[in-house]
């Protein structure tokens, strides 16, 4: 069965840092793009992150440029965000999701883990 | 960075009813737009990619189509299972962009 299982969100104070992690199952975890996505409470999707096959090609959003990093292992079928510097505004559900290259389309997803910012 | 513009921002519908949702990029982004549906506490799921291709199990009533800037997802014979927010997204250039999202809601 294909599955990601998200882990590392929850309560952190302003300017603290979290470590979100996605583990795959069910398919081969390396041939695939990764990216994050987030969704504020009552706001639309919002793109985070991207990481590619060979984390040759890394990138994030304008909002997030300097204080996460993306991050993959392929021996444990994994992808990471570390985030630093929280700030109030990156209060969101953090979703990851597979994307297919030749599509650039994302197919799966995780079911999403909480990120509070709040003191 | 490649804006998107979604609309409407909401639509009320009826069981069997047809709707249509439309993205306007502020750039050209050739075919590279997909469509998704958000339910509450529930992930987001793809439903078309390259624009007009439809992912595998999702219903055919479900039909996207455009090229460049305009793109349209048209939802046919809608079930109460449709109602839900849907988000349009361009992946042609960093940064990836979504929609506002449009919310169907059953009249």
């Amino acid at each position: 069965e294909v599955q990601l299982v998200e882990s590392g969100g929850g309560l952190v104070q302003p300017w603290g840092s979290l470590r979100l992690s996605c583990e795959a199952s069910g398919f081969t975890f390396s041939s695939y793009n990764w990216n994050w996505v987030r969704q504020a409470p009552g706001k639309g999707l919002e793109w985070v992150s991207y990481i590619s096959v060979g984390s040759r090609t890394i990138d994030y959003a304008d909002s997030v440029k300097g204080r996460f990093t993306i991050s993959r292992d392929n021996a444990k079928n994994s992808v990471f965000l570390q985030m630093n510097s929280l700030r109030d505004e990156d209060t969101a559900v953090y979703f990851c999701a597979r994307e297919v290259t030749y599509t650039r389309a994302f197919d799966i997803w995780g079911q999403g883990t909480m990120v509070t910012v709040s003191s | 960075d490649i804006q998107i513009t979604q609309s409407p921002p909401s639509v009320s519908a009826s069981v069997g009813d047809s709707v249509t949702i439309t993205c306007r990029a502020s750039q050209l982004i050739s075919s590279w737009l997909a469509w998704y549906q958000r339910k509450p506490g529930k992930a987001p799921k793809l439903l078309i990619y390259a624009a007009s291709s439809l992912q595998s199990g999702v219903p055919s009533r479900f039909s996207g189509s455009g090229s460049g800037t305009d793109f349209t997802l048209t939802i046919t014979n809608l079930q109460s299972e449709d109602f839900a927010t849907y988000y349009c997204q361009q992946s042609n250039s960093f940064p990836i962009t979504f929609g506002q999202g449009t919310r169907l809601e059953i009249k």
